[in-house]
């Protein structure tokens, strides 16, 4: 039982680069999230997806999109990377029914846009 | 802007002594969790408290929520150097929705000194 995945766990993109980050868990969880972990921030929803099928935009969607795979998979994308975007990106799960259930987070990606 | 934000910043402290860190939040909450985040990887969940619960615990970790000082504290007794950790507050604003409102604060950074 691995939990939530990310890959890769860190990259290095320059300016306009385009690259998918990935995101898997295998506890069932319906709700999927992005989150962005930058200093002095604290943590920042990006998109979420409710379920299979469904996503929505959180705190700071602008330069990036989501595609649910499939139950287990979440994919966030930079179509076309830019500096501000260097951070270090978390994707969690959460069982769908009870409200205020905690999130399982991966251990993150670490972007560098250059 | 942040729902929730953790005081002090940073605590330094000697193990075995305890730890109290703060959270402080704007708006009314459906409930309030916990995590932590050890050096390099994903945040961790330690406990939930909901709205109309006033103290909790779970091992050496006491919270308490005051719903009328929109706030809670998080109790770490007979610190060990294993906590050395950051911890987040987040928060459930009451809503339709599900997770995809839990906001986290900027963190405390706690460092126990053995």
């Amino acid at each position: 039982n691995a939990g939530v995945t990310q890959t890769p766990k860190f990259q290095v993109l320059k300016t306009g680069q385009s690259m998918t980050l990935q995101c898997a868990q295998d506890m069932n969880h319906n709700s999927m999230y992005w989150y962005r972990q930058d200093p002095g921030m604290g943590l920042r929803l990006i998109y979420y997806s409710a379920s299979e099928g469904t996503t929505d935009k959180g705190e700071v969607p602008n330069g990036y999109n989501v595609s649910r795979l499939n139950k287990r998979e979440f994919s966030l994308r930079l179509e076309s990377a830019a500096p501000s975007q260097t951070s270090v990106y978390f994707c969690a799960s959460s069982h769908p029914t009870d409200r205020g259930s905690p999130l399982h987070f991966g251990n993150g990606t670490r972007l560098t846009v250059t | 802007s942040q729902q929730g934000e953790e005081d002090p910043q940073a605590l330094s402290i000697q193990e075995g002594e305890n730890a109290t860190m703060n959270c402080s939040y704007k708006t009314s909450i459906n409930n309030l969790q916990w995590y932590r985040q050890n050096s390099g990887r994903g945040l961790v969940h330690l406990i939930l408290i909901r709205s109309n619960e006033r103290e909790k615990h779970s091992g050496r970790l006491r919270v308490t929520l005051d719903t009328s000082k929109k706030s809670s504290s998080l109790l770490i007794t007979a610190s060990r150097a294993a906590d050395t950790a950051s911890y987040f507050c987040a928060t459930d604003l009451i809503s339709n929705f599900g997770n995809e409102k839990l906001t986290f604060g900027t963190g405390t950074r706690l460092t126990i000194i053995p």
